[in-house]
């Protein structure tokens, strides 16, 4: 079946540091791709998606190229700060919704 | 302003006890689901929803009920709760023809004595 596997944590990072959080699936169809944030004592928000091939989905200064050849979704960011700080969530929707196990990025001052 | 409201928030309550924690939205949304979150587990969808009177089990559906009386709840039930159901539970919606979900609530942590 349908499975995301992303990087365990805790990361810990300093401000203007850069980030990359890894994301791979295995799916038997063409996947959409997610990742999606968590803020303390919130629900999940989407931060951004691709939906094929070699799209880049990008919000708020992160990104991630959806690879097929790897089956890849890596997040990126080139500068994080403090308020980045939460749980992120790498996930695909095929004919349903997977979900990784959540990464905890923590930036320091 | 797109609302996913759970109430409530916490609960402590013991084995065996119903309890029903109650999702509303204000969107509009045909599609509603419940999950769970578990430390290392990620979110694992208990129920779904593609409209009113359409429900479907998730991943993870042993001890739960839900209903979809009208479009705007959905309600999730734990009839007899367990000690392994302590977890924190996330309602989520999704407009029509989708099952990704767009907005969710707050969440709802529940513990079980």
């Amino acid at each position: 079946g349908n499975s995301v596997t992303q990087m365990e944590g805790p990361v810990t990072l300093s401000e203007e540091a850069f980030l990359t959080i890894n994301c791979t699936y295995t799916a038997t169809g063409y996947p959409s791709l997610f990742w999606y944030v968590q803020y303390p004592g919130e629900g999940l928000q989407l931060l951004l998606k691709a939906t094929k091939a070699d799209d880049k989905g990008s919000n708020k200064g992160f990104e991630a190229t959806y690879r097929k050849e790897t089956t890849s979704f890596h997040l990126e960011k080139g500068s994080v700060q403090v308020s980045d700080s939460a749980v992120y969530f790498c996930a695909l929707s095929d004919h349903d919704m997977r979900f990784g196990a959540g990464t905890r990025l923590t930036v320091k001052p | 302003e797109a609302q996913v409201t759970q109430n409530p928030r916490y609960l402590i309550t013991v084995t065996g006890k119903k309890l029903t924690v109650t999702c509303s939205q204000n969107m509009n949304h045909e599609y509603m689901s419940w999950y769970r979150q578990d430390p290392g587990l990620g979110l694992r969808q208990i129920y779904y929803s593609m409209n009113v009177e359409v429900t479907d089990k998730g991943d993870v559906p042993e001890g739960y009920k839900v209903s979809r009386k009208e479009k705007r709840n959905f309600p999730l039930i734990l009839e007899s709760p367990s000690p392994n159901q302590t977890s924190l539970y996330f309602c989520a919606t999704a407009d029509s023809h989708s099952n990704q979900p767009q907005h969710f609530g707050d969440g709802t942590r529940l513990s079980i004595l």
